[in-house]
């Protein structure tokens, strides 16, 4: 049972550069969700897709652009990295939005040097 | 505005010990409160959830206390084990995205 699958779950990024994170579920769950984490500040909501063809902005949108390809891909990519995008970005997904559990990817580790 | 405050942000107990971890909401919105458990290197993972209609909840070694007029809820860990060594996120929400506390990275020593 593979859940969420990341990709890549390593990358190193030169200031300026852009890249995409792609996250794919299998669980045919409805909402899907993009979190950074960084030491001390917990886990912060990037952007969020309640359902497909819809995309809402989280609490720290800036810098970040999603696409939410079909039900199963939600990407999310950065325009042009700053060192200040140093984080470990998850994928998260869930069957509705809200009071239900979300179910966890492993996590990219990106590094903007 | 954070929406979730946690305490503390590290904790070491020893093997046998209760650690404890606290978390305090604003939003009255609020009607899932879920707890999860990260490993290193992992992704989080639900541990244990309640709803308001209950003031404690008990899943094997875990417990939840919640107190809806303080707007307040918190991890119980009895016989707590070095396995249960990770850092764990309370979090909250209603018809929306979930809101995480900071995390307690929690140390268990036989």
């Amino acid at each position: 049972n593979a859940g969420v699958t990341q990709t890549p779950k390593f990358q190193v990024l030169k200031t300026g550069q852009s890249m995409t994170l792609q996250c794919a579920q299998d669980m045919n769950h409805n909402s899907m969700y993009w979190y950074r984490q960084d030491p001390g500040m917990g886990l912060r909501l990037i952007y969020y897709s309640a359902s497909e063809g819809t995309t809402d902005k989280g609490e720290v949108p800036n810098g970040y652009n999603v696409s939410r390809l079909n039900k199963r891909e939600f990407s999310l990519r950065l325009e042009s990295a700053a060192p200040s995008q140093t984080s470990v970005y998850f994928c998260a997904s869930s069957d509705g939005t809200g009071g239900i559990e979300a179910f966890f990817g492993q996590g990219t580790r990106l590094t903007v040097v | 505005q954070q929406q979730v405050k946690q305490s503390p942000q590290s904790l070491i107990v020893q093997k046998g010990g209760i650690p404890i971890i606290n978390c305090a909401y604003e939003n009255t919105a609020f009607d899932y409160f879920p707890w999860y458990q990260q490993f290193p290197g992992k992704g989080p993972a639900l541990l244990i959830a309640i709803r308001p209609d209950v003031s404690e909840k008990k899943e094997g070694r875990f417990t939840i206390s919640f107190n809806k007029s303080a707007k307040q809820f918190s991890l119980h860990i009895m016989d707590s084990q070095p396995g249960d060594s990770a850092t764990y996120f309370c979090a909250a929400s209603s018809f929306s995205p979930l809101v995480f506390g900071k995390g307690t990275r929690l140390s268990v020593i036989a």
